[in-house]
């Protein structure tokens, strides 16, 4: 199975900054990838697919890059309403797998 | 407007056998995997396996392969969870969810406790 590494495992920011995080995939995955966020008691949400592409109703502060092995999700200004934990997801082949998550807390 | 809606929390005993719903609406629903991810309190995000309605093509994942099994009514547009003898480390969260771009749509969990 496709392993993702994702980190930094937790990060405190400050409304404001600039965020990024990051997935590794431990073989070539295209640009098989999605980006989660998930609050507490909630389900996940899709904020990217496809890498890059910014699903529909998401603010355009999220942004996905990447290719191949290495990914990024950054959040160009931080909002209160984005502490939450992210996630990433490869779905380029069976078993999809998920990063161990990224918990963002305010600083 | 696309909906997931999973059926209620359950408590069981180790033991005793369950299977959980996720009914489809507002789309083609042989026309979409849907997929489960298992969360345990606290933890991360579990990808368990996923189902093709419209001719129940199925996957697991390793770790879940034989301890689960996925199936699907497409007749009531329902994709279905379940265990034959419950442990106790089972009790989690269970999330089924559309497979369009990535998992596009998710339901709103259904919670299994597991306890003596």
């Amino acid at each position: 199975a496709i392993q993702m590494t994702q980190s930094p495992s937790s990060l405190s920011a400050s409304v404001g900054d600039r965020v990024t995080i990051t997935c590794r995939a431990s073989q070539g995955i295209r640009n098989d990838l999605g980006w989660y966020q998930q609050k507490p008691g909630k389900a996940p949400k899709l904020l990217i697919y496809a890498a890059s592409s910014l699903q529909s109703g998401v603010p355009s502060r999220f942004s996905g890059s990447g290719s191949g092995t290495d990914f990024t999700l950054t959040i160009s200004s931080l909002q209160p309403e984005d502490f939450a934990t992210y996630y990433c997801l490869q779905d380029y082949n069976y078993p999809h797998t998920f990063g161990q998550g990224t918990k963002l807390e305010i600083k | 407007e696309v909906q997931l809606v999973q059926s209620g929390a359950e408590v069981k005993k180790p033991g005793e056998s369950l299977k959980i719903s996720c009914k489809g609406s507002g789309y083609s629903f042989t026309s979409y995997w849907i997929g489960w991810v298992r969360q345990m309190p606290g933890k991360g995000l579990e990808w368990m396996g996923i189902i093709y309605p419209g001719d129940s093509d199925t996957r697991y994942s390793p770790s879940f392969q034989g301890q689960v099994t996925i199936s699907a009514d497409k007749s009531i547009s329902t994709a279905y969870l379940q265990w034959s003898s419950l442990k106790a480390s089972d009790t989690a969260m269970y999330y089924c969810a559309r497979h369009g771009d990535n998992f596009d749509y998710w339901g709103q969990g259904t919670l299994v406790t597991v306890s003596s």
